[in-house]
């Protein structure tokens, strides 16, 4: 167990919806990362937290959004959904965002976009 | 030309078989090399963490990096069943905002056989 919680697991949705992924980071790290992995392109990084601040952006759609809470947990929203979407949403948490540090993942949420 | 590539497999070995799995990268501002194992429908856990350059040992695993030639290695000795897994090669720089951004492989699905 690698201290970072992500709900929900598992959800299907249909194209053109909405859905909002959780991540609580492990106790006491301040950076929150989330990535996507799909078959074809593998993980991808999507967005970088730190402290509530947005540190960096990836490859994210502008239908995606996200932010850090005062609490630090983190939500991925996903809007406009469509089939491509599917893939598994990772969550990922640092002490500090900085090289030297390590990423701990979550287990993981599957979307699948029928 | 992909950022890191990753021959993605599948490899197949005995049990108590020596692994070698590697990747080549094209980015030399990477200076942070990891390894990732990532069983099925589970987060990628972090095995291996090496900076620069030269070998790291840890048990029955080694990481080498080949800076010069931008290659990476990881080596798995005495391999048991409980090895098999999807492994991931990742390497990291710094963006401008000074966060940390994981590039990752796509991965090479290991079976070790009993």
């Amino acid at each position: 167990d690698s201290g970072v919680t992500q709900t929900p697991k598992h959800l299907i949705t249909a194209t053109g919806q909405r859905v909002t992924l959780r991540c609580s980071p492990r106790s006491g790290d301040l950076s929150v990362y989330w990535y996507q992995q799909s078959l074809d392109q593998g993980l991808q990084f999507l967005i970088h937290y730190y402290n509530g601040e947005e540190r960096a952006k990836g490859n994210i759609l502008e239908r995606f959004s996200a932010q850090q809470f005062p609490d630090l947990h983190s939500e991925l929203n996903l809007s406009s959904l469509e089939l491509g979407d599917s893939a598994l949403y990772f969550c990922a948490s640092s002490a500090q965002g900085t090289p030297g540090n390590t990423i701990y993942f979550g287990e993981g949420s599957w979307l699948t976009v029928v | 030309q992909k950022e890191v590539e990753q021959d993605p497999g599948p490899l197949s070995v005995p049990e108590g078989a020596i692994v070698s799995l590697n990747c080549t990268y094209s980015n030399s501002a990477f200076q942070y090399f990891m390894w990732y194992r990532q069983y099925s429908r589970k987060g990628p856990e972090l095995l291996m963490y090496t900076y620069s350059s030269g070998n790291k040992e840890d048990g029955r695993f080694t990481a080498q990096v080949d800076k010069s030639s931008k290659y990476i290695s990881l080596f798995i000795r005495d391999s048991q069943p409980s090895d098999s897994a999807t492994y991931l090669c990742a390497m990291s720089d710094l963006t401008q905002g000074g966060s940390e951004k994981l590039v990752f492989g796509k991965g090479t699905k290991l079976t070790v056989n009993p």
